[in-house]
């Protein structure tokens, strides 16, 4: 079955640091989203993506953060400068209809 | 602001009991209503809810909406130390693709 795929599993950096996390969305999927998830909140909306831009982002989506489809299946997050609070879980998930499927996940530990 | 509030937070109980778990939200006029099940990391994939009154089922769960009175039930017969997982509700907010997440609800299955 298809599924979303993601790396690293964990990676840990230095505050100020930059940081690309990686994602391979399923191959037919036209919409794809990274969300996070801070140890023992809610899961939040980062952005969305669709046709090579950004459709939607929220407010935690600054200036440090960016989004890129580099070629035909890879999705990546850019934390430009690191800080301590981007320590979380971050989660890619695709969709082609309205079921967002999520991948497995990124933590991102910031010393 | 809390859009979407999931009841209970946590819940123990043993192998062979039914559970209920409530979703609640404010958001109107939404386009769906999602289950999902975290266990160690991603969320996976469980029900989308579209319409009300209509029950989805897979196996021993079982979900209904009811877009009246703006809450959800997901409902597991039978349980198995298995199903022991983070429920997460999720609603799309009408003009995104975004989806909301509430905080879960932490079900412990004991043998």
């Amino acid at each position: 079955e298809p599924e979303v795929t993601q790396t690293p599993s964990h990676q840990v950096t230095q505050m100020g640091q930059e940081v690309i996390l990686r994602c391979v969305p399923i191959s037919n999927h036209l919409y794809f989203y990274w969300y996070r998830q801070i140890l023992g909140q809610k899961v939040e909306f980062l952005v969305s993506f669709y046709n090579n831009e950004i459709s939607e982002k929220s407010e935690i989506f600054d200036d440090q953060f960016s989004v890129e489809r580099p070629d035909g299946s890879n999705f990546t997050l850019k934390i430009r400068s690191t800080k301590l609070e981007d320590s979380a879980m971050y989660f890619c998930a695709s969709t082609v209809g309205l079921e967002q499927y999520f991948g497995p996940g990124t933590r991102l530990t910031v010393t | 602001e809390d859009k979407v509030v999931q009841s209970p937070l946590s819940l123990v109980v043993h192998e062979g009991d039914t559970v209920t778990l409530n979703c609640s939200y404010e958001v109107t006029n939404f386009r769906s209503l999602l289950w999902y099940k975290q266990e160690k990391k991603a969320p996976t994939f469980l029900f989308m809810l579209t319409s009300s009154g209509i029950e989805k089922k897979s196996g021993r769960l079982s979900s209904i909406l009811d877009k009246k009175e703006l809450f959800s039930i997901l409902n597991i017969t039978a349980t198995q130390t298995g199903d022991s997982a983070v429920y997460l509700c999720a609603v799309e907010v009408p003009g995104s693709e975004k989806l909301v997440f509430g905080k879960g609800t932490k079900l412990t299955v004991n043998p």
